[in-house]
């Protein structure tokens, strides 16, 4: 498998402009993360989905932020409007099916997202 | 409030010597407890899951250890190399996928 793919790897783009970074989960998999990474705040999760259904999204940080997930091989996520704040590293992740939330997470490779 | 502290913040080592990375938490209640390695401009990569019970586990050269009572786990890397120049990050969850990551030790191994 080609593991987590991330799309697209970098992305500088406009204040106000909209922004939409996606992903393909490993095959097979039924949880699928959406993380950001900053260096101020580190690693966050934002919002997680199982089985296409999102589960949490209490890490989302506002309304301009939305993720979706059509079917189990494609999700998104999408910023609207984009503000310099929103810069950071988003990454994807994927994982089988889990219990108690112990199984292994398998991260892509990140978009770095700049906004000027 | 539920907080993950590592230490050091950063670590400077000879290759082939062995080092000890730390993290205490303060997560209730508590489901299990990750290590994960980050390559710089990569995803993390996971290294140990430990659960309530388990209190060592071992991934080739890294072991984890895990006591639970004292809120406490260290990251064992024994004789390193210079590819284990990277951060890593201890990561707790409460339950689910509700997790406190920590802010990571960077480690950066000298030949």
């Amino acid at each position: 498998d080609a593991g987590v793919i991330q799309s697209p790897r970098h992305e500088v783009t406009e204040m106000g402009q909209e922004v939409t970074l996606r992903c393909k989960p490993i095959s097979g998999h039924d949880y699928l993360f959406w993380y950001r990474q900053t260096m101020m705040r580190g690693l966050e999760l934002l919002i997680y989905f199982n089985n296409n259904v999102p589960i949490d999204d209490s890490g989302m940080p506002e309304d301009r932020f939305s993720a979706k997930m059509p079917n189990a091989s494609f999700s998104t996520l999408k910023i609207q409007p984009s503000e310099p704040r929103d810069s950071a590293v988003y990454f994807c992740a994927s994982s089988p099916p889990a219990v108690f939330g112990a199984d292994t997470q398998y991260f892509g490779p990140g978009t770095r997202l700049t906004v000027l | 409030k539920n907080q993950v502290e590592q230490s050091p913040q950063s670590l400077i080592i000879l290759e082939g010597k062995n080092c000890t990375l730390q993290c205490n938490y303060t997560v209730s209640p508590f489901s299990n407890l990750r290590w994960y390695k980050q390559d710089t401009g990569r995803g993390p990569v996971s290294l140990t899951i430990m659960t309530f019970s388990e209190n060592t586990k071992s991934n080739g050269r890294y072991t984890a250890t895990l006591d639970a009572d004292t809120k406490q786990s260290s990251l064992h890397i024994t004789a390193s190399q210079l590819s284990d120049s990277a951060s890593y990050i201890c990561v707790v969850s409460t339950g689910g996928f509700k997790t406190i990551f920590g802010a990571g030790t960077r480690l950066f191994v000298k030949a």
